[in-house]
Parts: structure tokens; sequence; C-alpha cells
């Protein structure tokens, strides 16, 4: 079946702009979580979904992120206001797991690439 | 932040052989998982082992876990030039379904 995919794959956008990327988990997977990774770093948790409830925004770095899934499924990073340090790659993930108990396998996607000029 | 810090943080070995990647973290954990990432396939989860697990075992593959240490291991076992990649360590801890990753060993298969 489909996996998790991510529109638009690579983004550069000038400083100051406005940008969106988005995620489209796999078919009935409550859990839906997005990453920021630095070119040689891990990946690095931004914020979690259970269906349309974000969880933890926890790692969402400035008031300049927002994330939403009104529906339960397909989901929205949006930054305000890019900066040159917002440039990465943006890794949205989704799982199976329900509920507060973890260990459940995270399938990714192919993420986006921000380049912020 | 990062909980978990792989070390060596390279390692390039030849084909054929055995490679043993080390993962510690830093506060308490439920599961431990190992990802693998390379440019072709993107990040892919290879295997959770749980808290209360000390060993797991997945093809080639062959993860401890040692709680009172707060470390885990990988080994790869009689590596392939497909297994050139970054490999990293995530946890999750007690009612918590997110997890944080560790920086990555970047691993490297000769010829």
């Amino acid at each position: 079946g489909a996996g998790v995919s991510q529109s638009p794959r690579y983004k550069v956008a000038k400083r100051g702009q406005d940008v969106a990327l988005r995620c489209d988990p796999i078919s009935g997977h409550v859990s839906l979580f997005w990453y920021q990774q630095a070119l040689g770093q891990g990946p690095e948790f931004l914020t979690y979904f259970q269906n349309e409830a974000q969880l933890d925004k926890s790692g969402l770095p400035s008031d300049r992120f927002f994330a939403e899934r009104p529906e339960g499924s397909v989901s929205t990073l949006k930054i305000q206001r890019t900066q040159q340090e917002d440039s990465a790659v943006y890794l949205c993930a989704s799982s199976l797991s329900t509920g507060f108990s973890g260990g459940y396998e995270q399938y990714f996607g192919p993420g986006t690439r921000l380049t912020v000029t | 932040s990062q909980q978990g810090e792989e070390d060596p943080q390279a390692l390039s070995i030849q084909e054929g052989e055995n490679a043993t990647m080390n993962c510690s973290y830093k506060t308490s954990i439920n599961n431990l998982q190992w990802y693998r990432q390379n440019s072709g396939r993107g990040l892919v989860h290879l295997i959770l082992i749980r808290s209360n697990e000390r060993e797991k075992h997945s093809g080639r593959l062959r993860v401890t876990l040692d709680t009172s240490k707060k470390s885990s291991s990988l080994l790869i076992t009689a590596s392939r030039a497909a297994d050139t990649a970054s490999y990293f360590c995530a946890t999750d801890a007690w009612r918590d379904d997110k997890i944080i990753f560790g920086k990555g060993t970047r691993l490297h298969i000769l010829p």
C-alpha cells in the first residue's frame, strides 16, 4: 500500500516568507509526528497528533511554527516569516499507536527539504 | 534536544565484516528503536526492543539493551554495500508516544 507522502519535496523560500508543508500519513494511522532534521544530525521532534488532537508541541522552536491536522488525516506544518536557521529537512511520520503506550514503529515520509535564502 | 548519543560517529569497515554501533541515553525509557537512513530509502525502522528485554535478533541484526547502563548496541553481521547508511537509536519514555532520536552513526561499507 501507499506509504507516507510529503509535498513539496523541495522548497526554496526567501527570508520572511511563509511556507506550508504537507503530510499524507498511511491510511488508518492514528498518530502523526513532525521532525526537523539538520544536516548531519538526527531528527528532532517538533510535534505530535493523535487523530486531530495535537498532544505535544514541545519541540516547536518558536511561535512562528504551527501545525494542524483538522480532520485527523492530512497534516500541515506552517512556518511563518521564515529565517535562515529554519533551513532543514522536515520529516513526517505516522504510526498505529492509539494511546500513550509507545513502542510502535514509525513510518517516515521522504521529507521536505526547505532552504531559506 | 536529543536523548541518545551514538558511538562511534562514523565507522568504515570492509564488506563481510561485522559492524557494531552503540547508543547511550540519559533518562529512563520504555522502548528503544533503531532506524536506518540512506538517500535511497529515507528513514526506515529496523528493530524495537522493550525495556524488559535484553537482546533481540532480526535477520543479520542483533540488538542488546542494558538499562542499568542506559545503553544499547546494534550489531550488523556480514555487512553488505547496501548497509551503508546512517543509523539512529530512538527512545520513548513511559506513557509517551513521541520518540527522541540520537545523532546517529554514519556507517560506510568498503568494497
